[in-house]
């Protein structure tokens, strides 16, 4: 089946400093990347989604300069949390669909702590 | 704007017994999807079941099927012989019919499993 490959499954940074998560689908090719954040026992929060070589669409409040994302290839999408402060601190999951058929494939999470 | 609502923040089951998780949702659409996924410990997301509106037959798949009400606009999923590893966060998702759309996700139930 499809599988969303993603990296790093948990990081620590320090306060001011930028991290980048990958998303990588193996077998098939991602047309539309979706980016969500998750906090403790809550549901998924949409923070953007990205069509492959097309701007990326940002929900309501998040910031586009401190959450940018890249999706240039059909097969790779990524988040870059720059400056990154603790309140930045969360799970972040992102979700994959190909041009065909309606399944979402799902990344494994990052675990991101920002201290 | 569609939005998705579960009223079970938390259920518990026996081993071996029956629970029905409950969601309703609410569009103006006539082409949309639904489904159940599950996310265990790992935070992984799993597909657990997926339902077309336009299909009046209930979705089955093994010990897991809905109860799809498209006039309430209700959409509960039912865990039968309920075990250890049916233990998790439920989320119920919406998405319309159009291509690349995003998923709406309720709230979540988390069920525990009691052996």
């Amino acid at each position: 089946g499809a599988v969303v490959s993603q990296h790093p499954s948990w990081v620590i940074c320090k306060s001011g400093t930028s991290v980048k998560i990958e998303c990588r689908s193996l077998d098939f090719q991602a047309t539309t990347m979706f980016w969500y954040r998750q906090f403790p026992k809550q549901s998924l929060m949409l923070m953007a989604t990205s069509n492959e070589g097309s701007k990326a669409t940002y929900e309501q409040g998040v910031e586009k300069d401190k959450f940018l994302i890249n999706h240039a290839s059909l097969t790779l999408s990524t988040l870059t949390v720059t400056s990154a402060h603790p309140e930045d601190s969360s799970f972040y999951i992102c979700s994959a669909r190909a041009q065909t058929g309606y399944g979402y494939t799902f990344g494994s999470g990052t675990r991101l702590t920002v201290v | 704007a569609q939005t998705v609502t579960q009223s079970q923040p938390e259920m518990s089951v026996q081993e071996a017994e029956t629970v029905t998780l409950s969601c309703t949702y609410d569009t103006s659409e006539s082409d949309y999807y639904l489904f159940w996924y599950k996310q265990p410990p790992s935070r992984q997301m799993i597909l657990v079941i997926r339902q077309e509106a336009y299909k009046q037959q209930n979705a089955t798949e093994n010990r897991f099927s809905v109860n799809f009400q498209k006039a309430a606009k209700s959409f509960s999923l039912k865990i039968s012989d309920s075990q250890l590893g049916d233990a998790a966060m439920y989320f119920c998702a919406y998405r319309t019919g159009t291509s690349g759309s995003r998923l709406t996700f309720g709230e979540g139930t988390q069920l525990t499993v009691n052996p």
